[in-house]
């Protein structure tokens, strides 16, 4: 079974610096996506970056970018420029084709908290 | 703005009494989500519709069904709630098809559960 692991439950950065969250998962596929997600306090979850296995380049949206590490089965964000309204619990997702669909399987989460 | 809506955001319902929480989207998705997520933990998948067809996770208990009588909507309803079932209840979609995959879930706000 696909697992996602989040060794990070916490984190803190100084606005406008840069913080890097973690990520491993284990998987015996060789297909699969893998996302991070942004829940900002009472508001909805949103898609930060994504990124497909088969793809050797590192995914990048604007300040985010990931350290895809498919070897090691590593997916780490990275948050340059760090802004107040990065304050959220950040989950980091696996995807792949299973019992007919697609279906994401969460970390625990990490909530990061950006300091003025 | 297409996107996926959830009501009511607030709910409050008393212990075995029977509640229905709705989803509604205007992506015209057709894959739609239930997922239960509790205080500081990754959302966890109840079941989903891939078109019509019903896909419950083997975890899920049976106090739980849903409803999808359109593509637009979809139902989720708690026979008995019990005090264990308080959490925020996440309804999001996906476009699946063999030809066409969005590669991504869109979430709605979630409706927060209370069980008194």
């Amino acid at each position: 079974a696909q697992t996602v692991t989040q060794s990070q439950p916490e984190m803190s950065v100084q606005e406008a610096e840069t913080v890097t969250l973690s990520c491993t998962y284990d998987t015996s596929e060789s297909n699969y996506y893998l996302f991070w997600y942004k829940q900002p306090p009472s508001r909805q979850m949103i898609l930060v970056i994504r990124q497909e296995a088969y793809k050797q380049q590192n995914a990048t949206e604007n300040r985010f970018s990931v350290n895809f590490q498919k070897a090691a089965k590593s997916f780490s964000l990275k948050i340059s420029d760090s802004q107040l309204g990065d304050t959220a619990m950040y989950f980091c997702a696996f995807m792949s084709w299973k019992d007919s669909s697609y279906k994401l399987i969460f970390g625990s989460g990490t909530r990061l908290l950006v300091r003025p | 703005d297409a996107m996926v809506i959830q009501n009511p955001r607030y709910q409050v319902t008393q212990f075995g009494k029977p509640v229905t929480l709705s989803c509604s989207q205007t992506l015209n998705h057709n894959v739609m989500y239930w997922y239960q997520q509790k205080s500081s933990q990754a959302p966890k998948l109840l079941f989903h519709y891939y078109d019509k067809d019903f896909n419950n996770e083997a975890d899920t208990p049976d106090n739980f069904q849903s409803r999808r009588p359109n593509t637009s909507f979809c139902f989720l309803d708690i026979r008995s709630p019990g005090l264990g079932d308080a959490a925020m209840y996440l309804c999001a979609t996906s476009r699946e098809s063999a030809l066409d995959w969005v590669g991504e879930q869109f979430f709605g706000p979630g409706t927060r559960l209370t069980v008194l």
